[in-house]
């Protein structure tokens, strides 16, 4: 089986500071780990993924994450927040090759202050 | 537009009676999802088809629900005997090949029981 469990709920930033969404999996098998963004009445999209290439992932609007097996992590930060990032945000796992059912946390909302 | 589409987009209906949704994916994609999202929850995954072929269904898409994907295109989610319970967002995805979790959502159907 596998899950990823959001720790934060809700997480509350200023603009300008930085930004850390914490995410653990757990998988019986090498996973493959994605971020999804949910703005207001708008589709979930792909931020970025990671699938057993570089630790450390790059995505779209600054983001970034890193893999790190030995804590079962897969943390999202930003550097600087920006009022556009106010939004939802799912972390993602799939087993990984032979299993194609993604497997959604509960979601942090991310809230930007200015 | 060539993203994903959903149809209708809101559905309010009277316990008791049914409702269909209809999910168009990105033309060249074999894999389509279904999901259901309730309010302060991450999508839950449903069923999902890879071309034709109902591939796996979730122990949460009980007797009243059916998926179809007659000719490996459009898909229908139907509810049949709604109950109040089933008010929620129901998403659709759809991917391509082996990039397991890499999906692009629809904006989703949201349906309320009355």
């Amino acid at each position: 089986a596998q899950s990823v469990t959001q720790l934060d709920s809700h997480v509350s930033v200023s603009e300008g500071t930085p930004v850390l969404l914490r995410c653990n999996y757990s998988s019986s098998y090498s996973p493959s780990l994605f971020w999804y963004v949910q703005h207001p009445n708008k589709g979930l999209q792909l931020l970025l993924k990671y699938t057993s290439a570089a630790t450390l992932v790059k995505g779209i609007n600054g983001f970034e994450a890193e893999f790190k097996k030995s804590e079962t992590s897969f943390h999202l930060t930003k550097p600087s927040a920006h009022m556009s990032d106010a939004a939802e945000y799912f972390c993602v796992v799939t087993r990984g090759r032979g299993s194609y059912i993604p497997t959604f946390g509960r979601g942090t909302s991310l809230i930007v202050h200015p | 537009d060539t993203g994903v589409s959903q149809d209708p987009r809101h559905k309010i209906t009277k316990r008791g009676q049914n409702v269909t949704f209809r999910c168009d994916p990105i033309s060249e994609h074999n894999r389509l999802y279904w999901y259901r999202q309730t309010l302060g929850q991450g999508p839950e995954f449903l069923t999902y088809f890879q071309n034709e072929a109902q591939l796996e269904k979730s122990r949460l898409l009980s007797d009243r629900f059916s998926a179809e994907r007659p000719k490996g295109s459009f898909s229908t989610l139907e509810i049949q005997r709604t109950e109040q319970g089933d008010s929620a967002m129901y998403l659709c995805a759809s991917s391509w090949g082996l990039n397991t979790g890499e999906l692009f959502f629809g904006e989703g159907s949201r349906l309320t029981v009355l």
